[in-house]
């Protein structure tokens, strides 16, 4: 099973729709877990942390499911400019030393349109 | 602040030449990390370091090397380049208060190298 598996897409939706990406990850013991943005030929930016009680900013929610070991995020509202690649990012523990270091997700892309 | 910038934005090899990409960040972090972005395969780390003098390996850290003389920089090295080794890599760079994996990673704009 890979480390962090997210369905690749791409979703189509129009404005103004409610759209969900999934996010699976293999290591149970994982503490820490983002959402990344990356646009098209651009450098990932973070767009929220997920917690364990999930998570609202604004248009988007995070939720977190440790027992299935599931992430998701809610779009909302959905915006032209919200069209981008969104990543499912986890810490890993069994490398790098105490603290891990970050396994990303290939991403879903989202495409909304007018 | 400039965050964190790379050098160069675009490159093209040769096979078995040597180069090095430059990552610079003036945020004071600690913690900086290279990155290989494939097509279909997300991004994989390459090294990592957590302080000037330290490195160490990420996933895919096989034909190159790095070095963390300053704060500020955390150049890659290609020893002797790939076709494998095409790619677009970012420098990123993360403060180490608390748990280095639960900040965030800021990533500078990449290099898209090409090797022939």
């Amino acid at each position: 099973r890979k480390e962090v598996e997210q369905d690749p897409g791409p979703f189509n939706v129009p404005e103004g729709a409610t759209v969900a990406f999934n996010c699976t990850y293999s290591n149970s013991a994982s503490q820490s877990f983002f959402w990344y943005r990356q646009d098209c030929r651009k450098e990932p930016k973070l767009l929220m942390s997920v917690y364990s009680s999930g998570n609202e900013d604004g248009r988007f929610t995070a939720q977190l499911n440790r027992a299935s070991q599931y992430i998701s995020l809610l779009i909302r509202d959905s915006k032209l400019s919200d069209s981008a690649t969104y990543l499912c990012v986890v810490n890993i523990l069994n490398y790098g030393g105490s603290q891990g270091n970050l396994i990303f997700g290939k991403g879903t892309k989202l495409s909304v349109k007018p | 602040n400039a965050g964190v910038t790379q050098t160069p934005k675009f490159q093209v090899l040769k096979t078995g030449q040597s180069m090095t990409l430059q990552c610079a960040q003036d945020m004071n972090h600690e913690y900086m990390s290279w990155y290989r972005q494939d097509p279909g395969m997300g991004l994989r780390l390459i090294h990592y370091s957590v302080g000037a003098g330290i490195t160490d390996q990420g996933e895919v850290p096989n034909g190159y090397n790095v070095s963390r003389s300053t704060t500020e920089d955390f150049p890659l090295r290609l020893l002797s380049a790939a076709p494998s080794q095409t790619s677009v890599y970012f420098c990123a760079s993360s403060d180490v208060r608390g748990w280095v994996s639960r900040n965030e990673q800021f990533f500078g704009p990449g290099t898209r190298l090409t090797v022939l």
